[in-house]
């Protein structure tokens, strides 16, 4: 079965750099699949979707946060992750990783990982 | 943007009792949706997709309906492990963008 794991750090500085690592278990990152996302949930709040990847490396954001998300694959690690810039409060959320099989809805997810932006 | 609106925002129910959760698009998503559950610090889980297929597993007390942009999650009789929250997603204009809505907390009356 598939597993999947955030990695990164817990805390950020604002106007910094979020940067973060989903590892793949039980599958590869280069089937055709799947795509791979990022979704957040800020303390108390709900869902947000931050943005996906093919396999292929083409990448979908969501608007509010294209200018400042890249999402990348790297098939040798089967490893996938994200990058957020210029990071404030509001930014501190969980951050959940995740698979869509077949279509657009996310099959599996990852444990989460709380980062905080703070100075 | 379609954006999906969810209601209740809290819903009490007596265990044994039914559940009927709404989604609401602001625009047609055909039969692209999802729903989910979440435990308090766990991950979601996916439910329903295709607005009324199961995932893997669910439990057959669960059942999605709806087409177009009313969608409903029922629960026909709530278990002690059911009272979470649920969050509904619509993946039709997929690509580019996929929308949660706001998620109904389900909680024991």
């Amino acid at each position: 079965q598939l597993q999947l794991q955030e990695s990164g750090p817990g805390l950020v500085k604002p106007s910094e750099t979020l940067s973060l690592t989903c590892t793949v278990s039980g599958g590869s990152i280069s089937s055709s699949s799947y795509y791979w996302g990022w979704i957040r949930q800020p303390p108390g709040k709900g869902l947000e979707w931050i943005g996906s990847i093919y396999y292929s490396g083409s990448t979908y954001y969501n608007p509010s946060l294209k200018s400042r998300v890249t999402i990348s694959v790297d098939t040798s690690k089967n490893q996938f992750s994200l990058k957020l810039s210029s990071v404030t409060a509001a930014d501190t959320a969980v951050y959940y990783c995740a698979i869509c099989i077949a279509a657009a809805k996310f099959d599996y997810w990852g444990q989460g990982t709380l980062v905080t932006v703070s100075s | 943007e379609i954006v999906m609106t969810q209601s209740p925002a809290t819903l009490s129910v007596s265990p044994g009792e039914r559940a009927t959760l709404s989604c609401r698009a602001s625009q047609s998503v055909s039969s692209n949706l999802a729903w989910y559950q979440q435990k308090p610090g766990q991950a979601p889980r996916l439910l329903i997709y295709g607005a009324s297929t199961r995932a893997t597993g669910i439990p057959a007390r669960f059942s999605g309906s709806g087409s177009g942009t009313e969608f409903t999650l029922t629960i026909s009789s709530l278990q002690s492990e059911d009272f979470a929250v649920y969050y509904c997603q619509q993946y039709n204009n997929w690509p580019p963008a996929l929308t949660f809505g706001g998620g109904t907390k389900v909680e024991i009356k």
